[in-house]
């Protein structure tokens, strides 16, 4: 079965810090990757997604992600933070059958 | 272009009651979802409708039920709510395509006392 597995539950980071978010997922065909962020009280939005070609994905507000296929991987960064990206941030894959499935979250708060 | 509209936004409801939350969309998308979202368990979906007609069952389908009864609207039932059903539940859409992402309904927040 397809599982997604955000290796961080909660961060917490000063601005200007650097921020890496762990995602892993067990499929084994061919996936789709998606990264969402939830800010306080709103619903989820897409900072960037990978389906084919160049593996490092860059997305909204700074962000990027890598694929690494070998390591079943999807990690989120961003060179600096703001307070403004305190928010959940959510992993998530679809597989061939559509259904996209969500890992468990990480909350990131940035401290001024 | 409203995108994915849920209704209500919020509800109590009693254990027992049952309740339907409403969802449309109106992007011309195949693919619809329900999901519920629980601190810490991050978004678990409960049903999948992969085009107007069918429907498929999610991580979490016990003690819900759907209709996908035209292209636009995906409704979710609780028959017999159970205070286990307390969540925030959320709606989506997406074009159908695998690389294409789902879009958000506001949410709607559900307590079962």
């Amino acid at each position: 079965a397809q599982s997604v597995s955000q290796h961080n539950h909660h961060v917490i980071l000063s601005e200007a810090a650097s921020l890496e978010l762990g995602c892993n997922y067990s499929y084994g065909g061919t996936v789709n990757l998606f990264w969402y962020v939830q800010y306080p009280g709103q619903h989820l939005q897409l900072l960037l997604k990978y389906f084919s070609g160049d593996p490092l994905v860059k997305g909204i507000k700074g962000f990027e992600a890598e694929f690494i296929k070998s390591k079943f991987s999807f990690n989120l960064r961003k060179p600096s933070v703001q307070w403004s990206d305190t928010a959940e941030y959510f992993c998530a894959v679809k597989g061939s059958w559509g259904k996209l499935q969500f890992g468990a979250g990480t909350q990131v708060v940035v401290t001024p | 272009n409203a995108g994915v509209t849920q209704t209500p936004k919020f509800q109590v409801l009693k254990t027992g009651q049952s309740m339907t939350l409403q969802c449309a969309q109106d992007m011309n998308h195949n693919s619809m979802y329900w999901y519920r979202q629980d601190p810490g368990m991050g978004l678990r979906l409960i049903y999948y409708s992969a085009s107007e007609g069918t429907t498929d069952k999610g991580e979490v389908p016990n003690g819900y039920n759907v209709s996908r009864l035209n292209k636009r609207e995906f409704s979710l039932r609780l028959e017999s709510a159970a205070p286990s059903q307390t969540s925030v539940y959320f709606c989506a859409s997406s074009p159908g395509d695998r690389a294409n992402e789902a879009f958000f309904g506001q949410g709607t927040r559900l307590t079962v006392v």
